[in-house]
This record gives structure tokens, sequence and C-alpha cells, in this order.
């Protein structure tokens, strides 16, 4: 079974400009999480989605968006980009289980996202 | 608020060692601790996951000790081997959320 595909793996954007990142879960995985990490901050929760809603949110600024499509793939947009959110983007799927509080997560290999 | 603190930031290990990581939490609605490995330029991988019903749980090299009234947990890895340098993260999760708070990670050396 293919792991999660991240596109595009690299990506550079100058300040101000906006970004869509891609991230196509495992086969049968309807939930989808994304996580921002940097050496400063480490791995952060962005937010995560289930059949197409957002359940639950970090705390990050509006600027970054997300969305998940009815086949469970997922974009996250960061618009006007600062310095500060060079990083790798990850995103992580997991099969719903129902009757447990959590699912296992499995992640993809990231976006390195560098602005300029 | 940091809600998992990981320790140490770095360790250096040699082959055949115990290589030891802590963490400790805060949020008392945790009830999943998982443990991630990441090698540079990949996504963390889960290693070993444990609910606070056990006090430890092992999976061949690898063992999380569990102290729920401490709200601590820690990862041993046995016989440290080189080709298990890489950061380690432990993360918990639990509640009505599902999303995973980390630690800080540990980037671990295992010298041959």
């Amino acid at each position: 079974k293919a792991g999660v595909t991240q596109t595009p793996r690299y990506l550079i954007k100058t300040r101000g400009q906006q970004v869509t990142l891609s991230c196509s879960p495992i086969s049968g995985h309807r939930s989808v999480s994304w996580y921002q990490q940097t050496p400063g901050q480490g791995l952060q929760f962005l937010f995560e989605y289930f059949s197409e809603t957002q359940r639950n949110k970090g705390n990050f600024p509006g600027r970054f968006s997300g969305r998940q499509f009815s086949n469970s793939r997922s974009e996250m947009n960061v618009s006007t980009l600062e310095l500060g959110d060079s990083a790798l983007y990850l995103c992580a799927s997991s099969l719903e289980v129902s009757g447990t509080s959590y699912n296992e997560q499995f992640f993809g290999p990231g976006t390195r996202l560098t602005v300029l | 608020q940091q809600q998992v603190k990981q320790s140490p930031q770095s360790l250096i290990v040699q082959k055949g060692g115990i290589s030891i990581i802590n963490c400790a939490y805060e949020n008392t609605a945790f009830d999943y601790f998982p443990w991630y490995q990441q090698f540079p330029g990949k996504g963390p991988a889960l290693l070993i996951a444990i609910r606070p019903d056990v006090s430890e749980k092992k999976e061949g090299r690898f063992t999380i000790s569990f102290n729920k009234s401490a709200k601590q947990f820690s990862l041993h890895i046995m016989d440290s081997q080189p080709g298990d340098s890489a950061t380690y993260f432990c993360a918990a999760c639990g509640g009505s959320n599902y999303k995973l708070t980390f630690g800080k990670g540990t980037l671990l050396t295992v010298n041959p």
C-alpha cells in the first residue's frame, strides 16, 4: 500500500506570495492532519480534516488555511508569506476507527518551503 | 505553554549501549503516547506507542516505560546501533481532539 505522498517536495517563494501544498493520504484513510516543523519550534499542529470538514485547528494565524476533498486528498494554503513561514510542512493521515480516542498517524516526507 | 517536555536535546551513545530519552507531560487528558523516529529528509515514522493502562511496552529493542502518577514516559533503546542515529520525538494525544503534541526532539548519535 502506498504511503502518504506530498507535492511538491521543495518550494521556494518570496515574501508576500501565496503557496498551496498538496497531500494524498494512504488509501482508505479519511483523516488528514498538517504540521509545521521548524528547528526552533519543533513540530506544531496546524489543522486536521475529516470527511471534508476541519475538525481541529492549531494556534496559527488565519493566513494558514486548508481544505479536504471528497477523495480525502488535502491541500493547505499559506497567503502573504513571511520569512518565518520557512519550514518543513508535514501531512499525516490516519484510519478513523470508531470508539477510540486516537488513531495512529502516518506521516508523509513533507514539503520543504523556503521563503526569501 | 509547552505541554510535552523532552530531554535530553542530544545524546551520544556507543554501539551496544542503552539510549534513554525522557518526556514529561502536563495535560491529564492525554491518553496516547507515541514515539516517532525521524531521519534527515524524511517524515517522522511511528516507532512504538503506549496507552496509560500499562506501565511498559516492549517491541524488539525498543521499550516505553510509563509512569502515570509522575506524568512521565521514556524510551529505552537497547543494544543501540549506528543505524538508530536519528531524531526521536515523543508525543501525546487525547481528550476530544486528534492533534499530536510533540516534544522538541532528541538527536541521537550512536558511535560505531
